[in-house]
This record gives C-alpha cells, structure tokens and sequence, in this order.
C-alpha cells in the first residue's frame, strides 16, 4: 500500500524550531519529488516546499524562504522539514505529497499521494 | 504574481451537474490540477493536467482548460461529492486556488 506518514508536529512558542519526518513507503521513494503542503486551520492550502527526486533541485514559498529547509533521505524513504524562526502565522497542518513525476526534473506536476498530516501550533 | 481565482461555493441538485471554475490569467497554457478535499481528510487528486483522472476516480469527474479559465465538472452529483475543490497550478512555484466548496442539495 502507497503510504505516507507525517510525523514531528506540537506546540511550539514563536521563535523556536522544530522538524517534521514523513515516511513513506509502497512505492520506489527516490524516484519521485516530494513537496510540504499546509493548511491554516479553516484556510486552503498552500505550498511549502518541494525536493527533487535526487535534491538536486529545491524550492520554497516566500512565505518560509530563509527559515524552512527541506531535504529528504532516500536509503530511509524520509522526507524532513527543518523549521526555524516559527511564527503565529505557520500554524496549520503540514501535509507531505509526493509528485507525479517520475525522475523528471521538470515542474508542474500533480500531487497524488498525501499523508494524512501533522499539526503544528505556534503560541506563547 | 501569478493568482488563482475560485468561487467560495458552489451548489447544485442531486444528480445535476456541477462546474467549478479556476480563474487565471492564459491558464489554458498552463497544466491545471483539481484536488477533492473532504472534512477532516487529506486533499485527493481527482484531475490532472487538465483532464486526466487518476486511476479510481469516477469517470463522472471531468476537467477542461482553455483562454483564462479551467473548469471541474462533476457529472450526477452525489452527496458523497460534497467537498472543498482546489484547482492547483504551477508558475514559478507551485499555487492552489482558494477552494470551493460544493454543496449537493
């Protein structure tokens, strides 16, 4: 079965860090990019960051730029995003996906697998 | 920058049919992907480029993309069709529209 399983999200004051893990397993894990997407709690979705099959490419949304830092391990089929400097305004459910692409550097594809996401909270 | 234009909702009969628009500006040159998001789950990819469904998808999803509009259109709505839609896009970074969310009466 096609699974991928967030884990690493809680409560956290503004200021500080913490990293999420995403799992994944069914499918050939290094063949495929792989991206964070969250959501506020009762917002849409938005996209964080995304790694290349091979981390040779990697991106972020402004809105984390300088503070996140995505990366992946692909002997452990392990996705990471490191996150520093939280704010109030990062508070939401970070989901990991993977791309459709196979091997393919190129951008745009769909998303078709999700985890079921891992919640993080920043507050004092 | 580039932005994505969805209704907030969208209602339609039992067994009718549904169209949900992403507005944008010559999106019909970019791939549009349609995510199907129910309360409390995950988002699931229910088109691709613009009119490709993914393996389980019912055939009664459909997608389109021409000039500055893409559309979703869901084919004998059921009550199990009632979600939040998202239209998703890349250009320079990866954009999703705001949502709609589909009421089946």
């Amino acid at each position: 079965e096609v699974q991928l399983v967030e884990s690493g999200g809680g409560l956290v004051q503004p200021g500080r860090s913490l990293r999420l893990s995403c799992a994944a397993s069914g499918f050939t894990f290094d063949d495929y990019a792989m991206h964070w997407v969250r959501q506020a709690p009762g917002k849409g979705l938005e996209w964080v960051s995304g790694i290349s099959w091979n981390s040779g490419s990697i991106g972020y949304a402004d809105s984390v730029k300088g503070r996140f830092t995505i990366s992946r391990d692909n002997a452990k089929n392990s996705l990471y995003l490191q996150m520093n400097s939280l704010r109030a305004e990062d508070t939401a459910l970070y989901y990991c996906a993977k791309d459709m692409g196979r091997r393919d550097d190129s951008s745009g594809h769909a998303f078709d697998i999700w985890g079921q996401g891992t919640m993080v909270t920043v507050s004092s | 920058s580039y932005e994505l234009t969805q209704p907030l909702s969208v209602s339609v009969a039992l067994g009718q049919t549904a169209r949900i628009t992403c507005g944008g500006n010559n999106i019909g040159s970019k791939n549009v992907h349609w995510y199907q998001q129910k309360p409390g789950q995950a988002p699931v990819l229910v088109i691709y480029r613009d009119s490709n469904r993914p393996s389980g998808i019912p055939e009664r999803f459909s997608g389109s993309n021409s000039g500055n509009t893409a559309t979703l259109t869901i084919s004998r709505a059921q009550a199990g069709d009632e979600a939040d839609y998202y239209c998703q896009v890349w250009d320079s970074s990866t954009l999703f529209g705001g949502g709609t969310k589909l009421t089946v009466l």
